[in-house]
């Protein structure tokens, strides 16, 4: 069965702390996906990774970092949280068949992050 | 660009009522669409897809058509159930798959016994 984790389902942390959020996939996908879901707003794109060591921006980059140095993880740092980065974030892989971004997407269950 | 637009929430309905929810697309081409749901404090599982215009993408009782013409996927289900309580979300890939999937904002159900 496909199985996409997330390190922590609650994350309470200080404004200013580096936070790192880890995500495995055990289906060997290529693609892996960070959002971030706010209500009234839905889920936006912060960075996905087509590939081990690539990484490229989504629709809110800015604030963030990722790493993929092995296929099955995919990390989203936050270099020095805000209380603007409180938020329910999701992470996601697919298959990249054809070389595509656009395959069915597998989602983790989500970490609630407050930042205090 | 690409884009989707969701019916706004939240819908609320009594259990055994008629369901829809309205999705339409802006995309070059012919994207793939899709619905996915996300129960409460869960994760986005994928519900249904179609890949071609006039197909239908059916999953636990819903079903939805893909309108070329009317640019539309709407979700629909003959007589939903207090177990369908979630979030719904409509989204497209385009037919390159340069880019990766695009979703609108998400509908909020609630059935009520």
């Amino acid at each position: 069965d496909v199985k996409v984790t997330q390190s922590s389902r609650y994350l309470v942390k200080r404004t200013g702390e580096k936070v790192f959020l880890e995500c495995v996939q055990d289906m060997d996908h290529e693609n892996m996906f960070w959002y971030r879901q706010d209500p009234g707003l839905g889920l936006r794109l912060i960075y996905f990774s087509y590939d081990v060591k690539m990484k490229e921006k989504g629709d809110i980059p800015e604030g963030y970092s990722v790493s993929r140095e092995k296929k099955e993880r995919f990390s989203l740092i936050l270099e020095s949280a805000s209380t603007n980065q409180t938020s329910m974030y999701l992470c996601a892989s697919s298959s990249r068949t054809s070389g595509s971004l656009g395959e069915t997407q597998y989602f983790g269950p989500g970490t609630r992050l407050l930042v205090l | 660009g690409n884009s989707v637009t969701q019916m706004e929430g939240p819908v609320t309905l009594s259990e055994e009522a008629f369901l829809t929810i309205n999705c339409t697309y802006t995309a070059t081409g012919y994207p793939s669409l899709f619905w996915y749901v996300q129960y409460p404090g869960e994760g986005l599982q994928l519900l249904l897809k179609a890949t071609k215009a006039d197909d239908k993408g059916s999953n636990k009782g819903f079903e939805a058509t893909y309108r070329k013409e009317t640019t539309s996927f709407h979700l629909e289900k003959g007589s939903v159930q207090v177990s369908d309580s979630a979030v719904y979300f409509c989204a497209l890939s385009d037919r390159a798959g340069n880019t990766p999937l695009v979703f609108g904002k998400g509908t909020r159900l609630s059935v009520i016994a």
